[in-house]
C-alpha cells in the first residue's frame, strides 16, 4: 500500500525556517517525480515545487523562489521541503504527493497524497 | 494565468446524480483530474486524464471535457460522497492549476 506521512509542522515566526518530511512507503521511490503542495486555510490548492527522480530538476512557484528548497533522499525514501524567510502568507497545510503522468499532451497528475502538515506562520 | 472555476457548493439527495462543474477557457484541449478532498484526509485522485479512474474508485464516479467546461459526474450519490472535490490541469504558462473546490452536501 502505497503511504506519504508528512511531518515537521508547526508554529514558526515571520522571518524564521522549517523544514517539512514526507516519508513514503510502498513504492519505488527512487523511480518516481515527488511534489510538494499546499492549502491555505479556506482557499484552494497550490501547487508548490516538485522535484525528480535524481535531484537534477526542481522547479518552484514564483512566490517560494529562493526560499524553499526542495529535496529528496532516495536511500532512505524521504521528501524535504527546506522553508526559509517564511511570510504570513506560506500559512497553510502543506503536502506532499507522488507525481504521475498520463498519455495525451501535458497530462500530468497527483495518484497519492499524504495527510498533510500544517504551518502556522505568525508572531 | 489559466484560471479554473468551480461552483462553491453543490447539494444532492441519496440515490441522485451529481454534477461538477470546472470552467477555464478551451478546457477541452487539456486533461482534467479530479480530487476528493474530506477534512482531515489525504486528497484522493477519482478521475484523471478527464475520463479515467483509477483503480478502487467506483464506477459511480465519471469525468467529461469539452470546450470550456469539464464536468465530475457521480451517480447514486451516497452519504461517504460528501467532500470537496477540485478539478487540476497544467497549463503550459502556469503550470499546474487548481480549481478553488466545491463542497459537495448530500442531503
Amino acid at each position: 500500500e502505497v503511504q506519504l506521512v508528512e511531518s515537521g509542522g508547526g508554529l514558526v515566526q515571520p522571518g524564521g525556517s522549517l523544514r517539512l518530511s514526507c516519508g513514503a512507503s510502498g513504492f519505488t521511490f527512487s523511480t518516481y517525480w515527488m511534489t510538494w503542495l499546499r492549502q491555505a486555510p479556506g482557499k484552494g490548492l497550490e501547487w508548490v515545487a516538485n522535484i525528480n527522480q535524481d535531484e537534477s530538476k526542481k522547479y518552484y512557484v514564483d512566490s517560494v523562489k529562493g526560499r524553499f528548497t526542495i529535496s529528496r533522499d532516495n536511500a532512505e525514501n524521504f521528501l524535504y521541503l527546506q522553508m526559509d524567510s517564511l511570510r504570513a502568507e506560506d500559512t497553510a497545510v502543506y503536502y506532499c504527493a507522488r507525481d504521475r503522468s498520463c498519455s495525451g499532451v501535458n497530462c500530468y497528475y497527483y495518484d497519492y497524497w499524504g495527510r498533510g502538515t500544517l504551518i502556522t506562520v505568525s508572531s | 494565468s489559466y484560471v479554473l472555476t468551480q461552483p462553491p457548493s453543490v447539494s444532492v439527495a441519496p440515490g441522485q446524480t451529481a454534477r461538477i462543474t470546472c470552467g477555464g477557457n478551451n478546457i477541452g484541449a487539456k486533461s482534467v483530474h479530479w480530487y476528493q478532498q474530506k477534512p482531515g484526509q489525504a486528497p484522493v485522485l477519482v478521475v484523471y486524464g478527464d475520463s479515467d479512474r483509477p483503480s478502487g474508485i467506483p464506477d459511480r464516479f465519471s469525468g467529461s471535457n469539452s470546450g470550456n467546461t469539464a464536468t465530475l459526474t457521480i451517480t447514486r450519490v451516497e452519504a461517504g460522497d460528501e467532500a470537496d472535490y477540485c478539478c487540476h490541469v497544467w497549463d503550459t504558462s502556469s503550470s499546474h492549476v487548481f480549481g478553488g473546490g466545491t463542497k459537495l452536501t448530500v442531503l
